[in-house]
């Protein structure tokens, strides 16, 4: 098991609503990064916060936005839902600066269904 | 952008037999290929890397051998065991890709008892 929590484990929303996420990083990390994991797919970056600041960014809408807050953890939050958001959300912990910053560990993830 | 396969997307074996299953990718700058297992309802789980200066890593039951020239990598499981069947997703990434992991699609590994 890894350090990483996240919050809540389940969610329903219906189209259109926002919802916030929620990732604990682990011990010593300094690093989030966010996936999103579709029924049956790979995991697919959406972003990185490290220093409070996004770094890096993949192919997702600005509707999926987040934050990195000084204690290192980190909020997704996304905006006008759509029923293909639907996935589970993983939160991935890493360190920056200390070696092997390569390294990311996943947390549960929190399961999203959007009706 | 990279893109990584895996194959096969299932796979069935018996008990105490070998498993394996294969990535490639296409960006030959990746310098770095972890393996991940995932459980049902649980997120993945970091079982073992490789970086690209090194050809093979193991861990007790557990190995990745890596290709650069190919550019494609392995996970080789021996004398599997029925708490090793799971969903497997191999990654790589590198300086080049902005620190996010390329997933490929997963594997199913189903150890029959």
């Amino acid at each position: 098991e890894t350090g990483v929590t996240q919050s809540p484990t389940h969610l329903i929303k219906t189209r259109g609503q926002q919802v916030t996420l929620r990732c604990s990083s682990q011990s010593g990390h300094n690093t989030v990064s966010w996936y999103q994991q579709a029924l049956g797919q790979g995991p697919q970056f959406i972003f990185q916060y490290y220093r409070e600041e996004e770094n890096g960014r993949g192919n997702f809408p600005p509707r999926f936005s987040g934050l990195q807050f000084p204690n290192y953890s980190s909020e997704l939050n996304v905006n006008a839902l759509e029923l293909d958001d639907s996935a589970l959300y993983l939160c991935a912990s890493s360190r920056t600066g200390g070696g092997s910053e390569e390294t990311q560990y996943f947390g549960p993830g929190t399961r999203l269904l959007v009706l | 952008g990279e893109n990584v396969e895996q194959h096969p997307s299932t796979l069935s074996v018996q008990e105490g037999d070998s498993a394996v299953i294969k990535c490639t990718y296409s960006d030959s700058a990746s310098n770095y290929f972890p393996w991940y297992k995932q459980e049902l309802g649980k997120g993945p789980q970091l079982i073992i890397d490789i970086r690209s200066n090194v050809g093979e890593k193991k861990d007790q039951r557990i190995a990745v051998t890596l290709n650069k020239t190919a550019k494609h990598f392995s996970l080789h499981i021996t004398e599997t065991q029925p708490e090793d069947s799971a969903v497997y997703f191999c990654a790589a990434s590198g300086p080049h890709t902005g620190n996010q992991f390329y997933f490929g699609t997963g594997t199913s590994l189903t150890v029959i008892p």
